[in-house]
Order: structure tokens, then C-alpha cells, then sequence
């Protein structure tokens, strides 16, 4: 079992959909990151977190520590919103540097 | 710059050859990494530095792989004798200090696609 899971693996929606990608982890950690990779690669850190949670225009992230689960939310879904989101834990029983990764959520925003 | 800069964007090289990867990244953070992510897989961690310490290197995946970061700043990842599973995309970041103090996120590079033929 890996030690990050992130649902769903892929997922299509229609502009303007409120959507929700999860994020389930089994080790303790000290921060949890969301991240966001564009087609070609590229890789945008969205957000950090340690507890509660944190706005940035139309993206919300929470967290649960009791629950060892995060959710990565977007509202009113654009197209450009499609890319893969990645959830990513550092974890105080890891190497400082060595995150553990999740296999990410592919997302299409159809117009 | 403003941003973690990645060169080349894309290398395309025969088997066997050497190849360099360059990462300029962000004035003042003192922490760098490499990552790889091959077709399909996740983020696979390579390198790290962090200031003036020695690298940590136990995640280069073999003695052909190589990095060093001159004056603190940029850094160079070396791959010798390539072979075709080394072809994924070479991604650097960079962060004000240590993951473990959770206030300093990550900058990612635009990344390298290596192709190796």
C-alpha cells in the first residue's frame, strides 16, 4: 500500500464544476503539499500545509490531522485549471528533503 | 531571476553518451533538489543540497550520476554513458531552507526532458 494515496487517478468535468481531489496519507507528518503540473512538465507549488486551511483565489486546501486526509478543492473549473495535482507529504520519520509523493490526479476541464 | 531556470528544456542524445543539466535557481535559497520523473511515474528524488553541507546523494540511482553546485548557486547534474532508462524529465527546485521548517514551499524548475536514442 502506498504511503500516499490520491483519488480520483483521473477525472473529467465540464467548466464551471465545483471540484474536489483527495488525498489520503498513513505516516505522520510534518507538512502536507499540493502541487500542480502542467502539460510539458512544468511543476507549480500551490500549497503547504500543516493544519486547518488555506484559500489562493479559486483553490481551496484543508486538512485533517486526526484523519490523515487532505482535499485540494477548485471552484468554478476552467480549462486551464487541466493539469495533473499531486499531493506530497514530508514526514519527520523521512529524510528532511525527501518528500513521499503521490501518484497524482489528472484533470480535464471540458469547455 | 525570478524563477528556477532550467537548461537545456529538452536534450535529445545517443546511448552512451555524456550529458549535462543545468539549474540556476532562485538568488538566496540555500536549498536545492533534483528530482526525475520517467513516463508515467511519479517524482523520484535524486539529490539535495543545502548550503555549504555535503550533498546528500543516496538518491542518484548510480555512480553514472553525478551533481555538484558551484558557490552555493548553480547546480549541475551530470549523467555519464547514458542509457535508454535514464530518457524521463529532470526537474530542479529550490527552497529558502529546509522542508522540515514547513513556512518555505518549493520553486520548481521547468524541468529537462532527456530523451536518450
Amino acid at each position: 500500500k502506498n504511503e500516499v494515496e490520491q483519488s480520483p487517478q483521473n477525472l473529467t468535468a465540464q467548466e464551471g464544476e465545483f471540484i474536489t481531489i483527495n488525498c489520503s496519507y498513513s505516516v505522520g507528518i510534518s507538512a502536507l503539499h499540493w502541487l500542480q503540473q502542467h502539460p510539458g512538465g512544468g511543476i507549480v507549488s500551490l500549497f503547504m500545509l500543516s493544519s486547518g486551511k488555506k484559500k489562493h483565489g479559486r483553490l481551496i486546501a484543508t486538512i485533517n490531522i486526526q484523519e490523515k486526509h487532505s482535499s485540494l478543492h477548485i471552484t468554478a473549473s476552467h480549462p486551464r485549471d487541466s493539469a495533473v495535482y499531486i499531493c506530497a507529504v514530508s514526514s519527520p520519520m523521512d529524510s528532511n528533503y525527501q518528500l513521499i509523493w503521490g501518484a497524482g490526479t489528472k484533470l480535464i476541464i471540458k469547455p | 531571476g525570478a524563477g528556477v531556470s532550467q537548461s537545456p528544456s529538452n536534450k535529445v542524445t545517443e546511448k552512451g553518451k555524456d550529458v549535462e543539466l543545468r539549474c540556476d535557481p532562485i538568488s538566496g535559497h540555500t536549498a536545492l533538489y533534483w528530482y526525475r520523473q520517467s513516463l508515467g511515474q511519479g517524482l523520484e528524488f535524486l539529490i539535495y543540497f543545502q548550503g555549504n553541507s555535503a550533498p546528500d546523494k543516496s538518491g542518484l540511482p548510480s555512480d553514472r550520476f553525478s551533481a555538484e553546485r558551484t558557490g552555493g548557486s548553480v547546480s549541475t547534474l551530470t549523467i555519464q554513458r547514458t542509457q535508454q532508462e535514464d530518457s524521463a524529465v529532470y526537474l530542479c527546485a529550490s527552497s529558502l531552507g529546509d522542508i522540515q521548517n514547513y513556512n518555505y514551499g518549493y520553486t520548481f524548475g521547468s524541468g529537462t526532458r532527456l530523451t536518450v536514442v
